[in-house]
């Protein structure tokens, strides 16, 4: 079955560690989106991705960075550097960056102690 | 800049009643509309969409959505809701004249159906 799978879907960390978030899509898009997800907030993007190698800086991108090495994978790493890491993450993926269509993943919710 | 406004933030209604959720965007050009729904434990996928054409759109479950232009606006509507129903729904927009058109989203509102 064709989709994005976010591992792991529970995260701890204590705080001043560095954590990376996995995100792979099979579906064969070429845009791929970092979001944060938090009661009353709404998701706010933190990452995008157009094609591989290239990537952008979405509205809350302090102390996240990312990588697109290939295609299918977009991994997300909350640095110490982020004030408030606690929060549900959701990335997703379009066919392009056209239609804005995203189809998203199940999530990753990272505590920090 | 995009943004989006959704005014209910929790709604409760009982099996059977209608549902009009408001979503209002600030956006001088072109604009895609969409509804997402995130059914409890599950990951957010689209209802329906706007592009073009007529402006009154239908969507999975029984669910429309009208855009109105000169009210900025984009109500998602239901004319019967079911226990299932019981979500978070968010209004998104994608801008169309700025380059990559980035996706913005409003900040959810919650329904509860009871039964």
């Amino acid at each position: 079955d064709g989709g994005i799978t976010q591992s792991p879907k529970y995260l701890f960390r204590k705080e001043g560690q560095n954590v990376t978030l996995s995100c792979e899509q099979n579906l064969n898009h070429d845009a791929m989106y970092w979001y944060r997800q938090d009661p009353g907030q709404g998701l706010r993007l933190i990452y995008y991705s157009q094609i591989v190698n290239d990537f952008q800086k979405g509205d809350i991108a302090e102390g996240y960075s990312v990588s697109r090495e290939k295609k299918e994978s977009f991994p997300l790493t909350v640095t110490s550097a982020q004030k408030n890491p606690t929060a549900f993450y959701l990335c997703a993926s379009s066919i392009s960056g056209v239609t804005g269509e995203l189809f998203f993943g199940e999530g990753s919710r990272l505590t920090v102690l | 800049a995009q943004s989006v406004s959704q005014h209910n933030h929790h709604v409760i209604l009982s099996e059977a009643a209608s549902l009009e959720l408001g979503c209002n965007y600030s956006y001088g050009g072109t604009v895609n509309l969409f509804w997402y729904v995130q059914y409890p434990g599950q990951h957010l996928q689209l209802l329906l969409k706007y592009f073009s054409g007529d402006p009154l759109v239908k969507g999975i479950k029984g669910f429309e959505a009208e855009f109105i232009k000169s009210k900025f606006s984009f109500n998602l509507r239901k004319p019967s809701v079911q226990w299932s129903d019981t979500a978070e729904y968010f209004c998104a927009v994608n801008g169309m004249n700025t380059g990559f058109q980035k996706l913005v989203f409003g900040t959810g509102t919650r329904l509860l159906v009871s039964p």
